[in-house]
């Protein structure tokens, strides 16, 4: 079956220093794959979408300045979260997608902390 | 920009109830609409997903989609414990692929 492992599960992060999270896709080609952050207010926000061989496609509110992306192959990603400060405590998720198929599937999701 | 909200916000119902979870979308070129389960501490995984108007039934759980009225619905039937989750819905609009979710219904079934 298809997986995404997602680590760390936890992290807590001195504010203004940056943090480093990777998912790791097991079964499937992740050709896509969607960050998002879901807010302690419970939002699901979709941060940017990145296709392997295309450009990472940053939301209104998110920058490559500030979450970094990497998908250099199809079976891993990965995203920092640099300077990090109290609005970006959260838990992150990963989301892949093989080809043009519609199913996402997720990592459990990294829960970001900061002091 | 598309706006996909859910009601209720948190739902508790007992074992054995009909629940009937809410998801509305304003974008009317949406075309994939889809259900996620999120359990405490675990990945948000897919549980239903439709593409035109109308019911999709799966076991004890009916995806309804009515694009008219921009709603879609999730009915779960004989609600049992191991269904307290978060339950989130996922609208996918025309073009490129970008699937926008809502914030979540909280579902507890009590014994």
């Amino acid at each position: 079956g298809a997986l995404v492992y997602q680590y760390p599960r936890r992290t807590i992060c001195k504010s203004g220093t940056s943090m480093r999270m990777e998912c790791q896709a097991v079964g499937f080609q992740a050709t896509s794959v969607a960050w998002y952050r879901q807010s302690p207010q419970k939002t699901f926000e979709l941060i940017a979408l990145s296709t392997v061989n295309s450009a990472i496609k940053y939301e209104q509110n998110f920058t490559q300045e500030k979450f970094p992306i990497s998908h250099p192959n199809l079976s891993f990603s990965s995203m920092t979260v640099l300077n990090a400060y109290l609005e970006d405590r959260g838990l992150y998720l990963c989301g892949a997608r093989e080809g043009h198929q519609n199913t996402l599937y997720f990592g459990a999701g990294t829960r970001l902390s900061v002091l | 920009q598309q706006k996909v909200q859910q009601s209720p916000e948190s739902l508790i119902v007992p074992e054995g109830a009909m629940t009937s979870l809410n998801c509305t979308f304003s974008d009317s070129a949406s075309q994939y609409f889809a259900w996620y389960r999120q359990h405490s501490g675990k990945a948000p995984k897919a549980l239903m997903s439709i593409f035109s108007n109308g019911e999709k039934e799966e076991g004890r759980f009916t995806i309804h989609l009515n694009k008219a009225s921009l709603h879609f619905s999730l009915h779960i039937r004989d609600s049992q414990p191991s269904d307290s989750a978060l339950y989130l819905c996922a609208v996918l609009s025309g073009g490129n692929y970008k699937p926008t979710f809502g914030k979540g219904t909280s579902l507890v079934v009590h014994p």
